[in-house]
């Protein structure tokens, strides 16, 4: 089946950047999540990208998207304390009748 | 608006014991799924809904579990009886499409002794 791929930390420096990735296998996505998951919370709807365009930004938040790769990256600029938390990629296509196809998640760790 | 409703938020029962979680989607969604997350096996979709029909039950766990959706702002998650190993976060999410971009409510997070 279709699978999406995360690696499940990333430590950076207040202030730094942090750029999280996400891999995936179905060539025929139509869109792309990140979702964001803060302790004891729910997933929160961050951004998406439709698989026609090959970035998006949104304030500090610039999603990548290479669709020859099927790389998907979400960079956080000046990243702060209150953005740590739990990075989902996911992805939906025809293939998934238009379900979500999570990636496992990558926690992100702020050190000052 | 509310957001996606879940209740209760916090659930202690013992093994055996019928346990029942509540989700109310956003208004005007026609999509509705259940999730449970875990450390050992992430997140999982369990069921989803669209238009108060099951679609796809594939990810239901065991026949003691059962999910029901009688109109289109109310879903229960059943799980009789409840063991140990239900212990987890359970997710409502809702959707105004057919299930892409979805919102999270809070989750339940039950544990089972």
């Amino acid at each position: 089946g279709e699978d999406v791929e995360q690696s499940l930390f990333l430590s950076v420096r207040e202030g730094d950047s942090s750029v999280i990735n996400c891999t995936y296998t179905d060539s025929s996505s139509t869109y792309l999540y990140w979702y964001k998951q803060e302790p004891g919370a729910g997933l929160q709807l961050l951004t998406y990208i439709f698989s026609n365009m090959d970035m998006k930004q949104d304030q500090r938040l610039t999603v990548l998207l290479n669709k020859k790769d099927k790389h998907l990256s979400l960079r956080i600029a000046d990243t702060q304390t209150g953005d740590s938390a739990i990075y989902f990629c996911a992805e939906s296509s025809v293939i998934s009748n238009y379900q979500l196809i999570w990636g496992a998640g990558t926690k992100l760790i702020i050190k000052p | 608006d509310a957001g996606v409703i879940q209740s209760p938020r916090h659930e202690v029962t013992e093994m055996g014991q019928e346990v029942t979680l509540r989700c109310k989607p956003i208004s005007g969604h026609n999509s509705l799924f259940w999730y449970r997350q875990t450390m050992m096996r992430g997140l999982e979709l369990l069921i989803y809904f669209n238009n108060n029909v099951p679609i796809d039950d594939s990810g239901m766990p065991e026949d003691r579990f059962s999910a029901k959706m009688p109109n289109a702002s109310f879903s229960t998650l059943k799980i009789q009886p409840s063991e140990p190993r239900d212990s987890a976060v359970y997710f409502c999410a809702s959707s105004p499409t057919s299930g892409d971009t979805q919102y999270f409510g809070p989750g339940t997070r039950l544990t089972v002794l």
